[in-house]
């Protein structure tokens, strides 16, 4: 059964400083994963993708997050946080394989960027 | 830059009562989504719609919800006779017809079933 874990609620961290949120998957055929973030009283948004080619995807926003198969783990990352960029970040994940099109969502984890 | 929209953004309703969720999708989109999140829960996939039919449904996706594409602009999520349960904030979603393409949501729909 395909999956995703978002193993932390909640990331704080300083301004300026790196971050990181954590993402693992579980999908029987390639995955497709994705990035999103959803800032208060608005809709998701997209991030960044990973369907193919290099590990390592640069997104919006100077996020950029590294595709790692053999740990099955799509972990975003950014060097040098904003307070702007706290928000809530939701990872998912889709079969490449198939034609069926549902992103399979991790429950978010809350990025809180302190000043 | 084009967006998904949806209306209302928030419906309070009885139970029992029919709700109808309206989605304004990227106009030149031609795959749509509902998604529903309850509160404290993961997003959860409700329909994928394609050249006016169901794609695929989860199994959340039972009798009492329909989709359809009235004109060339709206697609719209029916729930025939809501329940406490359907009580979630729910997702609209649009991509284009190539496979890789992003999945881009609208602001939502807070629906509150009493």
């Amino acid at each position: 059964a395909q999956s995703v874990a978002q193993p932390e609620d909640q990331v704080n961290v300083a301004e300026g400083n790196p971050l990181t949120v954590k993402c693992t998957y579980s999908v029987s055929g390639n995955p497709y994963l994705f990035w999103y973030v959803q800032y208060p009283n608005r809709g998701l948004q997209f991030l960044l993708k990973y369907i193919t080619g290099d590990n390592l995807v640069k997104g919006s926003y100077g996020f950029e997050a590294e595709f790692n198969k053999s740990q099955t783990s799509f972990h975003l990352k950014k060097p040098s946080a904003l307070v702007s960029d706290s928000a809530l970040y939701f990872c998912a994940v889709r079969d490449g394989a198939g034609n069926n099109r549902k992103l399979i969502w991790g429950l978010g984890t809350s990025l809180a960027v302190n000043p | 830059e084009p967006e998904v929209t949806q209306t209302p953004s928030h419906q309070v309703t009885q139970m029992g009562q029919e709700v109808i969720l309206r989605c304004v999708p990227i106009s030149n989109h031609l795959y749509f989504y509902w998604y529903r999140q309850i509160l404290g829960q993961k997003v959860e996939f409700l329909v994928s719609f394609y050249n006016n039919e169901i794609s695929e449904k989860s199994e959340i996706f039972d009798d009492q919800f329909s989709v359809e594409r009235p004109d060339g602009s709206n697609f719209t999520l029916k729930i025939r006779s809501t329940k406490l349960e359907d009580s979630a904030m729910y997702f609209c979603a649009s991509s284009e017809l190539i496979s890789t393409d992003t999945q881009y949501f609208g602001p939502g729909t807070r629906l509150t079933v009493l």
